[in-house]
């Protein structure tokens, strides 16, 4: 069975501070997908970035990077120089290969909470 | 692109009654998925649909069901409702085509409170 974990769940930063999001996933499936979601106040999950397993390049966006490690299952979300917009509940998600199983497996989520 | 569109948004239903859920996906997208979030379980999976047929689902009582349309809009239904079912119902949709596994999008929610 597939298992996400946040084991953050709570952060609270002061602006421009980086912060770093920790996710540890539990697969037997050698290609699966690992994702991030953001939740705002407003409720709605905002899709962040996809990776797929056999891609560990890690990536940069902006404020925002990924640390993907399949030796260490953790796939985990940096955004540096934080700002009071950032301030949600942050969710890691994983999917298991195939195209019939689209189903979404979502850690607990880590509210961050960024102060001016 | 517009995008997921969930109605209603809100909701108060008696335990016992029965509801209806809405969900209109993304132009061009053909699976669409939905999710309960609560405060103690967290987001989990319901079911998935795609051209009309349900692919998966979650580890729901089948009081829990749902469907889709030809246009790909979805709708899921709760019957008998009970007060643990009040929760944050997600409609997410994706393009999905084979072997791969899209990105899911998400709409606002529909807020349920059963009373």
């Amino acid at each position: 069975a597939q298992k996400v974990t946040q084991a953050q769940t709570e952060i609270s930063v002061v602006e421009k501070e980086d912060v770093t999001l920790d996710c540890v996933y539990e697969t037997r499936d050698t290609t699966y997908y690992l994702f991030w979601y953001k939740q705002p106040p407003s409720g709605e999950l905002v899709f962040l970035i996809r990776r797929n397993s056999f891609d560990e390049q890690n990536e940069i966006s902006g404020r925002y990077s990924w640390n993907f490690q399949k030796s260490t299952s953790s796939f985990n979300f940096t955004i540096t120089a934080s700002q009071v917009v950032d301030s949600a509940v942050y969710f890691c998600a994983l999917s298991e290969a195939g195209g019939a199983n689209s189903k979404l497996t979502f850690g607990k989520g880590i509210t961050l909470s960024v102060r001016p | 692109k517009a995008g997921v569109t969930q109605t209603p948004r809100y909701l108060i239903k008696t335990r016992g009654q029965q509801v209806t859920l809405s969900c209109s996906p993304i132009s061009g997208h053909r699976s669409v998925s939905w999710y309960q979030q609560t405060p103690g379980q967290g987001l989990q999976f319901l079911f998935e649909y795609f051209s009309e047929t349900q692919r998966n689902k979650g580890n729901f009582p089948g009081r829990f069901s749902g469907r889709q349309f030809s246009n790909s809009r979805s709708e899921m239904n709760v019957s008998t409702l009970e007060l643990g079912d009040s929760a944050l119902y997600l409609c997410a949709s994706s393009l999905l085509s084979g072997r791969l596994s899209y990105e899911q999008y998400f709409g606002p929610g529909t807020r349920l409170t059963v009373t």
